[in-house]
């Protein structure tokens, strides 16, 4: 079955502690991306990217950083410099980079992260 | 940041009643808008893409409309069905920025 795969599905964390979320696709996207959801608020995009070995900061990147070195791979790190890491973390990914506008996007089932 | 603003921000209705939602974005710039639905505990699912002026969208009961020149998106569901309920969430890309700006969803209930 194709889709995207995140873990864990829950995560606790000590303040001061980095932390990585995983988000794997294997429906061969170009496209990946990192959103952060808190109550009542929309989907707020944290980075994306386009392609291996690039990325692009979205509209929340500080205190987070991120990596694609695989296609199908694009892990998230919650760093401690995040001044307030609990929230629901989503990662998306969707075809055709030219095209992005166009495409649809595909969800993971996301990561709750809290700090303790 | 260009903001996409979405109302009512939650909505309780009957089953078979017709509702419908509005998402307003900047008409400038415009290139796309999305709509996802999102049940509690699965991850969101896209039910359109827009991208022109005047585009009409169904897919079964529900559908859409987009307005480009005047910055908005309805999005109708017609005699709702409780398993309608969910958070749907407008998405729009503008040229410039690679990448979707949410709005921050209407969450639907529809009673049995």
């Amino acid at each position: 079955d194709g889709g995207i795969t995140q873990s864990p599905k829950y995560l606790f964390r000590k303040e001061g502690q980095n932390v990585t979320l995983s988000c794997e696709q294997n429906l061969n996207h170009d496209a990946m991306y990192w959103y952060r959801q808190d109550p009542g608020q929309g989907l707020r995009l944290i980075y994306y990217s386009q392609i291996v070995n690039d990325f692009q900061k979205g509209d929340i990147a500080e205190g987070y950083s991120v990596s694609r070195e695989k296609k199908e791979s694009f892990p998230l790190t919650v760093t401690s410099a995040q001044k307030n890491p609990t929230a629901f973390y989503l990662c998306a990914s969707s075809l055709r980079r030219d095209r992005s506008s166009y495409n649809e996007q595909f969800f993971g089932p996301g990561t709750r992260l809290t700090v303790l | 940041i260009l903001n996409v603003e979405q109302s009512p921000q939650s909505l309780h209705v009957q089953e078979g009643d017709s509702t419908n939602f509005t998402c307003s974005f900047p008409s400038s710039n415009f290139y796309a808008l999305h709509w996802y639905r999102w049940e509690t505990a699965k991850s969101p699912e896209a039910l359109f893409v827009m991208t022109l002026n005047g585009d009409e969208k169904k897919k079964g009961r529900i559908s859409a409309t987009l307005n480009t020149k005047e910055g908005y998106s309805y999005l109708y569901i017609k005699g709702s069905q409780p398993e309608d309920s969910a958070t749907y969430l407008c998405a729009f890309f503008y040229t410039g920025r690679r990448a979707l700006t949410f709005g921050s969803g209407t969450r639907l209930q529809v009673q049995p």
